[in-house]
């Protein structure tokens, strides 16, 4: 079966640090793959994607993550955290030419 | 632009009752969808649609209805409500870029 890991529940980083989330993914092919972010009460919002090209993408407010098809991960990352980074953040896969498939989740709390 | 709209934030409804969801997007989207979040479990698709007229369903359709008779609106129904339907509901519409747009979210408890 299709599927999208977040090992991490919760990662907690103190303000001016780096952080990473992570995000393993199993699906065939050559998926593509999304990171959004949701504060409390609201939607999700997008913050980057990766289709093709440099493993390295750049998104929303400073976060980027890198794809690595060898370990199928695709880690946000931000190299400062801030405070108000802190959030529920959800990797998403798709898969060539079906929908889009969520992970659990990871709450982010970065501290003064 | 407002993007994507829903109503109500919040519903209480008892054991067998019905309601609606709205969701509305102004982007001119053709690709809508309606998920449901609850604690730890990420996101499930109930339901979604490529276009007027054209609904499919998700990964947890039991207990839903939807149609889509305009590109812009894209209603959830529920009838005769169980607990287990207890959750919060997003609403999202997809650009040609693949990027999804969500609602706020209606919270409903079903007791």
């Amino acid at each position: 079966a299709q599927s999208v890991a977040q090992p991490e529940d919760q990662v907690n980083v103190a303000e001016g640090n780096p952080l990473t989330v992570k995000c393993t993914y199993s699906v065939s092919g050559n998926p593509y793959l999304f990171w959004y972010v949701q504060y409390p009460n609201r939607g999700l919002q997008f913050l980057l994607k990766y289709i093709t090209g440099d493993n390295l993408v750049k998104g929303s407010y400073g976060f980027e993550a890198e794809f690595n098809k060898s370990q199928t991960s695709f880690h946000l990352k931000k190299p400062s955290a801030l405070v108000s980074d802190s959030a529920l953040y959800f990797c998403a896969v798709r898969p060539w030419g079906d929908k889009l498939i969520f992970g659990t989740g990871t709450r982010l709390q970065v501290f003064p | 632009n407002a993007g994507v709209t829903q109503t109500p934030k919040f519903r209480i409804l008892k054991i067998g009752q019905s309601m609606t969801l709205q969701c509305t997007q102004d982007m001119n989207h053709n690709y809508m969808y309606w998920y449901r979040q609850d604690p730890g479990m990420g996101l499930k698709l109930i339901y979604y649609s490529v276009g007027a007229g054209i609904t499919d369903k998700g990964e947890v359709p039991n207990g839903y209805n939807v149609s889509r008779s305009t590109t812009e609106d894209f209603p959830l129904r529920l009838e005769l409500a169980a607990p287990s339907q207890t959750s919060v509901y997003f609403c999202a519409s997809e650009s040609e870029a693949d990027e999804q747009y969500f609602g706020p979210g209606t919270r409903l408890t079903v007791t």
